[in-house]
């Protein structure tokens, strides 16, 4: 079954550090870009930061950008979130997800469940 | 940044009706729009991407049209498993963006 596993949510004060993971299984994890999106409380989808299946290329949303790092470990088939100087408004749901026929400019076809980050004082 | 605006926010409706949902951006994205469902406490699920294409395993009833700028979603016949949020999404360019979203809700 092909399965999305996002890990490392929780609760942290701002201008503190997270790391996301996301664990991939039943595809062949090294042949697709893929991406994180997030969604605030009471909010809409938002796109966060993309990865190409190598990990030579990044894309930034400009309200992380400088702030939020993504990589992947191949070997691992696992995905990373790196979140510094959290701020209040990174507070959402944070999904992992697979970009359709594994482009770097793309749709998502393969969802995780998300994992909660919260940012409060 | 292209931004896409939904409409309507919200439309209550009763199963077995049809509906078709609105996606409009504000540049051309070609047909590089695709479609999500999305219910609270689970993932969200591609529907329709470049525009009319359904993604594997979705029913017929889905369907997606458009080009350019204006772009639809119909389900011609509204199933209790259909009550939803939906999203449009466009892959034209950077940075990708997101509706802001129509909610279908049980009348």
């Amino acid at each position: 079954e092909v399965q999305l596993l996002e890990s490392g949510g929780g609760s942290v004060h701002p201008g503190g550090s997270l790391r996301l993971s996301c664990a991939a299984s039943g595809f062949s994890f090294s042949s697709y870009a893929m991406t994180w999106v997030r969604q605030a409380p009471g909010k809409g989808l938002e796109w966060v930061s993309s990865l190409t299946s190598s990990g030579d290329y990044t894309d930034f949303a400009d309200s992380v950008k400088g702030r939020f790092s993504i990589s992947r470990d191949n070997s691992l088939n696992t995905l990373y979130l790196y979140m510094n100087t959290l701020r209040a408004e990174d507070t959402a749901i944070y999904y992992c997800a697979r970009n359709y026929a594994g482009n770097r400019q793309a749709c998502f076809d393969i969802w995780g469940q998300g994992t909660m980050v919260t940012v409060s004082s | 940044e292209t931004v896409l605006t939904q409409s309507p926010a919200t439309l209550s409706l009763s199963p077995g009706e049809g509906v078709t949902l609105s996606c409009r951006a504000s540049q051309s994205v070609g047909r590089y729009l695709a479609w999500y469902q999305h219910k609270p406490g689970q993932a969200p699920r591609l529907l329709i991407y470049e525009s009319y294409n359904r993604a594997t395993g979705i029913p017929a009833r889905f369907s997606g049209s458009g080009s350019g700028t204006d772009f639809t979603l119909t389900i011609s016949s509204l199933q209790p498993e259909d009550f939803a949020v939906y999203y449009c999404q466009q892959r034209n360019s950077w940075p990708l963006t997101f509706g802001g979203g129509t909610k279908v809700e049980i009348k």
